[in-house]
């Protein structure tokens, strides 16, 4: 069955950096986009990048755009997510998830990174 | 950005009673290629977000028949036809439309 399990969360300071992870399974990796969606602590769920399926191509939301980079390894059946100059706004719950024809089908279950001195 | 209005925001319902959401969009959700991106997610408490519709009234495989979408342009709607405990959690629209994708600020279903 199709599984997204995310990893790399943690506590980082304001200024620091972090990578999640997002380990896939159970369908072929390098046909599809991803996506990386967060949700602050009892807020709503927030799209921030998206990489097509033959890497090349990224979209980032302006919130991140310049300091978060998505990524991808085929051969690892992985996504990543590289977050640098991390800020307390950018505590959350973080998800990969699917894409599929402009919408996600699949999602994690969220790792949680939290900003603070 | 495309913002997603959706309303209620709060949504007490009684079990095996109807219920409905409705979500607008601040500019036309019709693809240039004639589709329109717009999906439902249920997030129950707890849990990642699950895809109930796309494409504005496409179900999802496993989502009871209770569940249906409709509406077009910028103005949409989902309903649960009969509420069943289990529906209880926070349903959100988004478009996928327009890059960044938006979603609504949510709506929660709980149970009088």
């Amino acid at each position: 069955q199709v599984q997204l399990v995310e990893s790399g969360g943690g506590v980082v300071q304001p200024g620091g950096s972090l990578r999640l992870s997002c380990a896939t399974s159970g369908f072929t990796f390098s046909r599809y986009g991803f996506h990386w969606v967060r949700q602050a602590p009892g807020k709503g769920l927030e799209s921030l990048a998206f990489i097509f399926y033959d890497r090349d191509n990224q979209k980032y939301a302006d919130s991140v755009k310049g300091r978060f980079t998505i990524s991808r390894d085929n051969s690892k059946n992985t996504l990543y997510l590289q977050m640098n100059s991390l800020r307390p706004e950018d505590t959350a719950l973080y998800y990969c998830a699917r894409d599929v024809k402009y919408s996600a089908d699949y999602w994690g279950q969220g790792t949680l990174v939290t900003v603070s001195s | 950005d495309v913002v997603m209005t959706q309303s209620p925001l709060s949504l007490p319902v009684t079990l095996g009673q109807p219920a409905s959401i409705s979500c607008r969009s601040s500019q036309s959700l019709v693809h240039n290629d004639g589709n329109t991106y717009l999906n439902w997610f249920q997030q129950r408490p707890g849990q990642s977000p699950r895809r109930l519709i796309y494409e504005v009234s496409n179900r999802d495989s496993g989502v009871p028949d209770r569940f249906s979408g409709s509406g077009s342009g910028t103005d949409f709607t989902l309903r649960i036809s009969r509420v069943e405990a289990e529906d209880v959690g926070v349903y959100y629209c988004m478009q996928g439309t327009h890059w960044p994708w938006t979603f609504g600020q949510g709506t929660k279903v709980e149970i009088k």
